[in-house]
């Protein structure tokens, strides 16, 4: 069964720092691939970065990058120089590439980012 | 472009009421699914959907209903109110196909059971 852990309820950093929040995953499927959702304070989902498993680069979106170690099933999402909007929920997910579960994701628990000015 | 509109943003219910959260998206998407976010924890799947006419149950279907008659719409049904159903729900919609296709989000009903 796919299963999605962040160990981080919650962290804080200072503006500008770089902050990696981690996420571990399981699935026995070989083809699957990882999400990161931002959540703000008002609410909304918003779509951060993806990685398949089988991309041989780890993804990059401006100041987000994937920590992608498939052998040691994680996917940790750095951001590079914080800034105070970065504040938010953020939450890992899987999709599994079986035709039976492909039209699931399922997330992690989350964490809690906080930067400090 | 509206993306994955729900309706309604914000509801209270007394135990024991009934009613229907609607979502709908205009993206043509296949899958569409529903979550329920609880205070300070992750979304949790209730139900999804592959295409019209086919739904299936994810982990936290007990008290809730689902149809897909059409494409666009997919509502979900609370049969009977409970207060441990009081909870911010998420309708998502996506492609099928390729796997980078994640989950498009409406902006969630708030509802609360007393």
């Amino acid at each position: 069964a796919q299963k999605i852990t962040q160990t981080q309820p919650g962290m804080f950093v200072q503006e500008k720092e770089a902050v990696t929040l981690d996420c571990t995953y399981d699935t026995s499927d070989p083809s699957y691939g990882l999400f990161w959702y931002k959540q703000p304070s008002s609410g909304e989902m918003i779509f951060l970065i993806y990685q398949g498993s089988y991309d041989q680069q780890n993804a990059t979106e401006g100041r987000y990058s994937l920590n992608f170690q498939k052998a040691r099933k994680s996917a940790n999402l750095v951001i590079s120089a914080s800034q105070l909007g970065d504040s938010a929920m953020y939450f890992c997910a899987m999709r599994e590439g079986n035709s039976g579960s492909a039209s699931k994701i399922i997330f992690g628990s989350g964490t809690r980012l906080s930067i400090r000015p | 472009n509206a993306g994955v509109t729900q309706t309604p943003k914000f509801q209270v219910l007394k135990t024991g009421q009934s009613m229907t959260l609607q979502c709908a998206q205009d993206m043509n998407h296949e899958y569409m699914s529903w979550y329920r976010q609880d205070p300070g924890m992750g979304l949790r799947l209730i139900h999804y959907s592959v295409g019209a006419g086919i739904t299936d149950q994810g982990e936290v279907p007990n008290g809730y209903n689902v149809s897909r008659s059409t494409t666009e719409d997919f509502p979900l049904r609370l049969l009977s109110a409970a207060p441990s159903q009081t909870s911010v729900y998420f309708c998502a919609s996506s492609y099928g196909g390729p796997l980078r296709y994640g989950y498009t989000f409406g902006s969630g009903t708030r509802l609360t059971v007393v």
